[in-house]
């Protein structure tokens, strides 16, 4: 089975803090993703990788970075997290046709 | 870019069979269309993944008609178990590999999908 892995479920986390949120795939996939989940929004991409140290901006970027220095693992960076950034944040991975979820981590920041 | 469209919610009874539909027009060629289900506070979990015409593993069937600009999931005799939000997602990865597009996913809205006794 396709397992990847978020390392944090739940986390809490002041305003203006920076935030990591780190995700491993075991399957050698080229492709990795970070998503966020809103009510009402559904999944949006903030950004994905298709390769070692290779990144592109997904349709809201801003406020986000990654890091992508192995194939395995995937970074989600908040550089100053803002309220705005309350969310369910998922990694997911892709080799062929078909992209694989990790569990979500849900991120408060008060 | 294809756009999905799913009902918002369905109601079923357990033992039933369900079908949940999503439309997606503008589906390009060499997009495949992927169901998921996601469970409150979960991840979305693989369900099935089709091209076209059918397909069907141990947890449900896909049914792609000829012009692809719609698919139905099918899930048999329903348990309280199934109730979940339903994704279509339509697009292809092999497009991302090596910085290729990256708007060619497209995910649905989710069905809630209510399973009774």
């Amino acid at each position: 089975d396709v397992k990847v892995t978020q390392s944090s479920r739940y986390l809490v986390k002041r305003t203006g803090e920076k935030v990591f949120l780190e995700c491993v795939q075991d399957m050698d996939h080229e492709n990795m993703f970070w998503y966020r989940q809103d009510p009402g929004l559904g999944l949006r991409l903030i950004y994905f990788s298709y390769d070692v140290k290779m990144k592109e901006k997904g349709d809201i970027p801003e406020g986000y970075s990654v890091s992508r220095e192995k194939k395995e693992r995937f970074s989600l960076i908040l550089e100053s997290a803002s309220t705005s950034q309350t969310s369910m944040y998922l990694c997911a991975s892709s080799l062929s046709h078909t992209i694989y979820f990790g569990e979500g981590s849900w991120l408060t920041v008060v | 870019l294809a756009k999905t469209t799913q009902p918002i919610s369905m109601d079923s009874y357990e033992g039933q069979e369900v079908n949940i539909t999503c439309s997606h027009n503008n589906i390009a060629t060499n997009d495949y269309i992927t169901w998921y289900q996601q469970f409150p506070s979960q991840g979305p979990r693989f369900i099935i993944q089709g091209y076209k015409t059918k397909v069907t593993n141990e947890v449900a069937s896909l049914f792609i008609p000829a012009d692809r600009k719609s698919s139905t999931l099918s899930l048999p005799r329903v348990s309280l178990s199934d109730t979940a939000v339903y994704y279509c997602l339509v697009g292809d990865t092999l497009a991302m590999n090596y910085g290729g597009s990256q708007g060619n996913l497209i995910f649905g809205k989710g069905t809630k999908l209510s399973v009774k006794p």
